[in-house]
């Protein structure tokens, strides 16, 4: 079974800075999906980026980038120039890739992170 | 295009009541999922199924039971409420062929 570890319960970032928020993740499997969520106080889950273990190329999405280490099991997330609306509770998620899976996420525990004006 | 709707949104239940969760998506989704919320733990997976008619246990599966009549309806039951089953829960779908899970909005339940 695949598990995922988000070492940093809460985060603190100064408006306009650069955060980054750790995920480490343990599979067996060669391929596979990771993917970044932002749960804001509405509670509704959002995607933020994906990267397919495949792609030696880290994902980018406007401010928002992703280090993925694969040899080292880690995919960390960085949010460059951070904005007061991207305060927000963050999951990091793994998907299997094999084609018999059911598609299901498997969650890190959240990283809860504060942007300071 | 509504997405993935969840009713209701918030329930208050007493221990040992009964009550079914409805999440229906309109993006014509093969698979669909019930998480659920809990703090310091993230979202853990309830049931979920393949396709209509099919359902199957997921990690945290105990005091649940779900329903896959129709395509676009995932129905999620609590026969005998308990206070552990205070959470936030969530529903999502995804189609075949795709990596996105479209999530619902969430329920809050309290079992007191």
């Amino acid at each position: 079974a695949q598990t995922v570890t988000q070492s940093q319960p809460e985060m603190s970032v100064q408006e306009a800075e650069t955060v980054t928020l750790s995920c480490t993740y343990d599979t067996s499997e060669s391929d596979y999906y990771l993917f970044w969520y932002k749960q804001p106080p509405s509670r509704q889950m959002i995607l933020v980026i994906r990267q397919e273990a495949y792609k030696q190329q880290n994902a980018t999405e406007n401010r928002f980038s992703v280090n993925f280490q694969k040899a080292a099991k880690s995919f960390s997330l960085k949010i460059s120039d951070s904005q007061l609306g991207d305060a927000a509770m963050y999951f990091c998620a793994y998907r299997s890739f094999f084609m018999g899976s059911a598609r299901q996420l498997t969650f890190g525990s959240g990283t809860q992170l504060t942007v300071l004006p | 295009n509504a997405g993935v709707t969840q009713t209701p949104k918030f329930r208050v239940l007493k221990t040992g009541q009964s009550m079914t969760l409805l999440c229906a998506q309109d993006m014509n989704h093969e698979y669909m999922y019930w998480y659920r919320q809990d703090p310091g733990m993230g979202l853990r997976l309830i049931h979920y199924s393949v396709g209509e008619g099919t359902t199957a246990k997921g990690e945290v599966p105990d005091g649940y039971n779900v329903s896959r009549l129709k395509k676009q309806n995932f129905l999620l039951g609590l026969e005998s409420a308990a206070p552990s089953q205070t959470s936030v829960y969530f529903c999502a779908s995804v189609a075949s062929g795709y990596n996105e899970q479209f999530f619902g909005p969430g329920t809050r339940l309290t079992v007191l």
